[in-house]
């Protein structure tokens, strides 16, 4: 069984543009959340993808947008690139939205100068 | 969703058993009591939950309050792998969202 995987692992990028995250969800797990995590501090949710739908969002800005693929493997894109978009960001996959246990990938870290 | 108190860190011995506490004291019916744990590097990891009842599995053991306003995990013996963040989370089944809302969480260390 083929757990969360994320890429890339690293990436540095621009105050201004843009990114594009991405993440495969374990087999079997039609959601997938997704998480920032700053230095110190525990995950904030960002949004949830349910069957290819938004099931959800947390305290984050338009700029922050998402897409589910039929395979649910899932894209995070953050336009105009802030400073503070530094940060790990994590996605986790479960077999539903009330599922139990939430499996998560080991996250990319994005530092933006 | 109900919020969770935690001590911000704690210390522990190789081989001993470690008491993780969480105040919860605003839960509400229909919230879970779930914990994940974070290793250094590393994404959370679901470590245990549960509604009313003690739970066990293989990681470790839940013990819920009567009152359900706090828990404890426990992990029976400790090993120099379990230093992580442990978070304390509630998550109630009854919203159509299944997001987590993590705190700062408890930093265990492990001393050999």
């Amino acid at each position: 069984e083929t757990g969360v995987t994320q890429s890339p692992t690293h990436l540095i990028k621009t105050r201004g543009q843009q990114v594009t995250l991405r993440c495969s969800s374990q087999s079997g797990h039609n959601t997938v959340s997704w998480y920032q995590q700053a230095l110190g501090q525990g995950p904030q949710f960002i949004f949830q993808y349910y069957r290819e739908e938004e099931n959800g969002r947390g305290n984050f800005p338009p700029r922050f947008s998402g897409l589910q693929f039929p395979n649910y493997s899932s894209e995070l894109n953050v336009n105009a690139l802030e400073l503070d978009d530094s940060a790990l960001y994590l996605c986790a996959s479960s077999s539903g939205v009330a599922a139990g246990e939430q499996y998560f990938g080991p996250g990319t870290r994005l530092t933006v100068t | 969703d109900a919020k969770t108190t935690q001590p911000n860190s704690m210390e522990s011995n190789e081989e001993e058993p470690v008491h993780l506490p969480c105040n919860h004291s605003t839960i509400s019916g229909t919230d879970y009591i779930h914990w994940y744990r974070q290793l250094p590097s590393q994404g959370p990891e679901y470590v245990i939950h549960g509604l009313t009842s003690n739970v066990n599995n293989r990681m470790a053991s839940l013990a819920i309050a009567e009152d359900r306003k706090s828990s404890t995990l426990i992990l029976h013996r400790a090993t120099l792998r379990d230093a992580a963040v442990y978070y304390c989370i509630l998550r109630d089944y009854g919203g159509s969202q299944g997001n987590l809302i993590f705190g700062k969480g408890t930093k265990l260390s492990v001393k050999p």
